[in-house]
């Protein structure tokens, strides 16, 4: 079965560099989350769409955008980047239920390891 | 603060034995979900346990939820060296909030010894 898709799998930037990390959902999976796993760290939901929409917000920084397209793909786009961005970089999709965002099983991808230098 | 809290933080048993990880959280909650992760690699969803449900097989697992002390177990049985991982729990708040995320326990390192 077709699996969430991220890509690249690992990045090296410099520090202030940009970065954008894609991710692809699993057909008909129209919900998709971005989560940040720091070094040792539990990983910490970052921002979620729903049909193309923000559906929710977490503790991404204002450096940090992301945006769900007509294909349901998504793309973190990562501005002015620091040593602490270092990081595994998960994503996740859902199947949501009609009229509101997912309340099922999150998918989650191979994630993308950001390396900061 | 941290919904998910795990307990114990780390665990080490010798292969063929039973090993057990306890997940308490501190809201009302749609579903919980446990997962593992082998070291530096992507989640792997294992189960999902509804707020109305009490218990849940999958294979070797085993998955409790007690909403009244909100806290899940997860039970693995005959371990197995391959089974060494860290596992997290996850909670679903989706119909308690405006929330459309899961949020992750601090997680539990299982090693399991040949």
């Amino acid at each position: 079965a077709a699996g969430v898709i991220q890509s690249p799998r690992h990045l090296i930037k410099e520090k202030r560099e940009t970065a954008t990390l894609k991710c692809y959902p699993i057909p008909r999976h129209d919900t998709v989350y971005w989560y940040q796993q720091g070094p040792g760290q539990d990983p910490q939901f970052l921002i979620s769409f729903y049909e193309k929409m923000q559906s929710d917000k977490g503790s991404i920084p204002d450096r940090f955008s992301a945006q769900q397209f007509s294909d349901y793909h998504s793309e973190l786009n990562m501005s002015s980047l620091e040593l602490g961005d270092s990081a595994l970089y998960f994503c996740a999709s859902s199947h949501g239920l009609a009229g509101g965002p997912a309340t099922d099983t999150q998918y989650f991808g191979p994630g993308t390891r950001l390396t900061v230098l | 603060s941290q919904q998910g809290e795990e307990d114990p933080q780390a665990l080490s048993i010798q292969e063929g034995e039973n090993a057990t990880m306890n997940c308490s959280y501190k809201t009302s909650i749609n579903n919980l979900q446990w997962y593992r992760q082998n070291s530096g690699r992507g989640l792997v969803h294992l189960i999902l346990i509804r707020s109305n449900e009490r218990e849940k097989h999958s294979g070797r697992l085993r998955v409790t939820l007690d909403t009244s002390k909100k806290s899940s177990s997860l039970l693995i049985t005959a371990s197995r060296a391959a089974d060494t991982a860290s596992y997290f729990c996850a909670t679903d708040l989706s119909r308690y909030s405006s929330a459309s995320k899961i949020i992750f326990g601090s997680g539990t390192r299982l090693s399991i010894r040949p």
